[in-house]
């Protein structure tokens, strides 16, 4: 069974970091693309970040420069490594997988909040 | 960066009643479009790819059509747990984006 679980959400103040990780199990992370998708309370989805089989890396333009994807294939581990945190950056954080080969996200995390207060 | 834009943003329906969907993209973005169910509480979940496929374990009442810039999805009879937010997403271009979404809720 494929599934995904992420670790590492909180509460953090304005310009913290937080490394968010995602456990995958049911397939290997560097078969596939891995991405992280977020959501703002009562909002709608944003892709963050992408990282895809060859090691090709993305990021949307809210979070270039202050954020990192990576992947550890021996712990079958993606992360997402975000600095200088904004309150604009509070939201729910998906990790996801793609799917159809790479067509779509065909699975996805239970999500970890993230919440950037004072 | 491409703009979708969906509509309606509510559409109040009845259970057995057609849904229609449309989610309009800025520019082309060939069949390159999926279509994602949100419940409140819940991920998303993928529902058709590259315009008009079905995802595994979809039921056949979920449909979606079109090409380039305009795309729609179709419940051809709604179900009580088909009452959701639905969201379209392309990946013609990076970075890829969503639509803000539609809510079909109970008339």
């Amino acid at each position: 069974e494929v599934q995904l679980v992420e670790t590492g959400g909180g509460l953090i103040q304005p310009g913290g970091s937080l490394r968010l990780s995602c456990a995958a199990s049911g397939f290997t992370v560097s078969s596939t693309y891995m991405s992280w998708v977020r959501q703002a309370p009562g909002k709608g989805l944003e892709w963050v970040s992408v990282i895809y089989s060859g090691g090709a890396t993305y990021y949307g333009d809210s979070v270039k420069g202050r954020f990192t994807i990576s992947r550890d294939n021996s712990k079958n581990t993606v992360y997402l490594q975000m600095n200088n945190l904004r309150a604009e950056d509070t939201a729910v954080y998906y990790c996801t997988r793609g799917d159809y080969d790479n067509k779509a996200i065909g699975g996805w995390g239970q999500g970890t909040l993230v919440t950037v207060s004072s | 960066e491409i703009v979708l834009a969906q509509s309606p943003a509510t559409l109040s329906l009845s259970p057995g009643e057609r849904a229609t969907l449309s989610c309009r993209a800025s520019q082309s973005v060939s069949i390159y479009l999926a279509w994602y169910q949100q419940k409140p509480g819940q991920a998303p979940r993928l529902l058709i790819y590259d315009a008009s496929n079905r995802a595994t374990g979809i039921p056949a009442r979920f449909s979606g059509s079109g090409s380039g810039t305009d795309f729609t999805l179709t419940i051809s009879s709604l179900e009580p747990e088909d009452f959701a937010v639905y969201y379209c997403q392309q990946r013609s271009n990076w970075p890829f984006t969503f639509g803000p979404g539609t809510k079909v809720d109970v008339k």
